[in-house]
This record gives C-alpha cells, structure tokens and sequence, in this order.
C-alpha cells in the first residue's frame, strides 16, 4: 500500500511543550502534505513539502523529509491548547492521487 | 472503503454559468466534505457538508458562491455560482468512516472560459 503511517497514533503533552510525529511511506513521492482535523470538521492543509526539499517553516510548524528514509516528521513547537487535533500526512505519488495515513490524536494539555 | 462517485469528472463552462456536483457514497455517512485541488497541489477544504442543516464553510468560502446540499446521509452536492477562470480547479468530495478513514471521490475538473 502507498498509504502513509503517522506513529505515535496518540500524543498527550502539556501547554508549552514541543510535540512531534513521523510519517513513513514505501513508494517514491511527488510531494507530502499535512493536514490537521479539529474534531466534526474537515482536513486542513498546513504544509506541503516537494521531494526536493528537506526542510519547511510555517509559524511554529517545522516539516523535515527523508526521502532515503521514505520519512517524514512534523514538529510543533511551543505548543498551544488549540493545537490538540488529529494531524495526517498524505502523499502524492502520481500528481493527482493522495494517500492518508492513519493520523496521529495530538492532545494539548492546558 | 467506502465507494464514491462523482459527477460530473470534467465540465467547461462558461464565465457566470453555475455548475452542481453530485457525490453519492455507497454507504452512510456521518462526515462529508468539499474539497478544491489546484493541479499537483494539496487539498483546500471549502466545507463540511452537514445532513439536514446548513454546511460550515471554511474562511474564503460563502454560501452564495458555493452552495451544498446534503438531503441524505449518503448524498451531496456542491454548486459553483456564477463562475469565473478563476474558478477553474479540481473540486473534490469526500467522506470520513471510522472504519476506513478517508475517502476521496475521483474529483470533477472544472474549467471556466
């Protein structure tokens, strides 16, 4: 399967800390996105990043990709009790097909 | 999974013409969703389709330009108002099981000329 696997599936933390999860895929890779649920609403983007790119910024988000290691890791920094969600990965194989992992639960306590 | 389909896969229309996608999933469902896709690049959710109640729409999407219906819990559909080129993108449904996680319809290209 070229679906995406987030590990750890749950991660409890406190206000202020740093919170990280990994996604692992097996095929080669167009791009990796994530994503980020709040609970009864849709997938929101938060960053793509191209198979030529290593490192991304947005905000507090830092995005790492492996591509020898068909990894990828999102990194929160300072997080907030708005930040608890479900995140997803999903990559791109072809241009126009995407694949979600499982998700990682992010619970942020105040 | 659950199985989608889409109608229709592809439409040009003309500036200021509306177009209605239909999703229809085999199965009932408790979440439904409208997604954008510029080609090769990632999703932009433009709301969440609600059974029996108004959609809740995403910041940048109104409901006078992207109306949704979603009379039952297996069927939706999204309208594009009075279209423009910029319109012109890859307009995606899909649904979330607990079982199968996301699904994704095969997506309807609009372009608008």
């Amino acid at each position: 399967s070229q679906q995406g696997e987030e590990d750890p599936q749950a991660l409890s933390i406190q206000e202020g800390e740093n919170a990280t999860m990994n996604c692992s895929y097996k095929t080669s890779i167009n791009n990796l996105q994530w994503y980020r649920q709040n609970s009864g609403r849709g997938l929101v983007h938060l960053i793509l990043i191209r198979s030529n790119e290593r490192e991304k910024h947005s905000g507090r988000l830092r995005v790492t990709l492996d591509t020898s290691k068909k990894s990828s890791s999102l990194l929160i920094t300072a997080s907030r009790a708005a930040d608890t969600a479900s995140y997803f990965c999903a990559t791109d194989h072809t241009g126009n097909q995407f694949y979600f992992g499982t998700g990682t639960s992010l619970t942020v306590i105040p | 999974s659950a199985v989608i389909s889409q109608k229709p896969s592809r439409d040009i229309c003309q500036r200021g013409t509306s177009l209605t996608i239909q999703c229809q999933v085999d199965s009932q469902v408790t979440m439904m969703f409208w997604y954008r896709q510029q080609p090769g690049q990632s999703l932009t959710l433009i709301a969440t389709a609600n059974q029996g109640s108004e959609a809740t729409y995403e910041s940048g999407f109104v409901i006078d330009k992207f109306p949704i219906s979603r009379p039952n819990l297996t069927f939706s559909t999204l309208t594009v108002s009075n279209m423009s080129p910029e319109d012109s993108s890859i307009y995606l449904c899909s649904v979330l099981t607990v079982n199968y996680g996301y699904t994704f319809g095969s997506g309807t290209r609009l372009t608008v000329v």
